[in-house]
């Protein structure tokens, strides 16, 4: 299996820019995570799908954040307009069960960086 | 507020030696603790988990201990290899819902 897969890996853009992060999550697994890494807060929960419903948005940041999850095996975070505050590692996790006690498999992260 | 804490960012330890690493969290509702490790690069994985009724969960060189009272765990690691090097992030869920993640701790073993 590929595990999960995350794209772009690097991205720059200039503030007031509209970046996608794409993830397709491991082919049978039911709940997909959006997290970011920063150093002072370390990896937070952006907001979860489980069968491509979203049921936790709580940690999106603020309306500039949308996600959506239109298949099993494809979601998409956005940041429109993006804010150098916004730079950070966006992570993608997949995993068999909603519950989070089950292990979740992370992709490899997308590195934003916003001027 | 942080709910899951690391306090340590960074911890250097020899090869061999014993490496010890801290967890603490606030919410006592929490029944199931992980740690994940990170190398650069990568997206973080799990390495062991225990749940609230036990206090000790062991996988090889891996040992994780929970202490509810003081609402503290820790990750022993021994003997420490210099593969070993990651980020270590500590985890907590109540009631199966979403994991939240301490800010981690960068080891290092050195020769």
């Amino acid at each position: 299996d590929a595990g999960v897969i995350q794209s772009p890996r690097h991205e720059v853009t200039e503030m007031g820019q509209e970046v996608t992060l794409r993830c397709k999550p491991i082919s049978g697994h039911n709940s997909l995570f959006w997290y970011r890494q920063t150093m002072m807060r370390g990896l937070e929960l952006l907001i979860y799908f489980n069968n491509n419903v979203p049921i936790d948005d709580s940690g999106m940041p603020e309306d500039r954040f949308s996600a959506k999850m239109p298949n099993a095996s494809f979601s998409t975070l956005k940041i429109q307009p993006s804010e150098p505050r916004d730079s950070a590692v966006y992570f993608c996790a997949s995993s068999l069960a909603k519950v989070a006690d089950h292990e979740q498999y992370f992709g490899p992260g997308t590195r934003l960086t916003v001027t | 507020d942080q709910q899951v804490k690391q306090n340590s960012p960074s911890l250097s330890v020899q090869e061999g030696r014993i490496s010890i690493l801290n967890c603490d969290y606030t919410n006592s509702m929490f029944d199931y603790f992980l740690w994940y490790k990170k190398y650069p690069a990568e997206g973080p994985t799990f390495l062991i988990s225990i749940s609230s009724i036990k206090d000790k969960n062991e996988d090889g060189r891996f040992t994780v201990f929970l202490n509810k009272s003081a609402k503290h765990l820790s990750l022993h690691i021994v003997p420490s290899q210099p593969g070993d090097s990651a980020v270590y992030f500590c985890a907590a869920t109540a009631w199966g819902d979403k994991l939240i993640f301490g800010t981690g701790t960068r080891l290092q073993v050195f020769p």
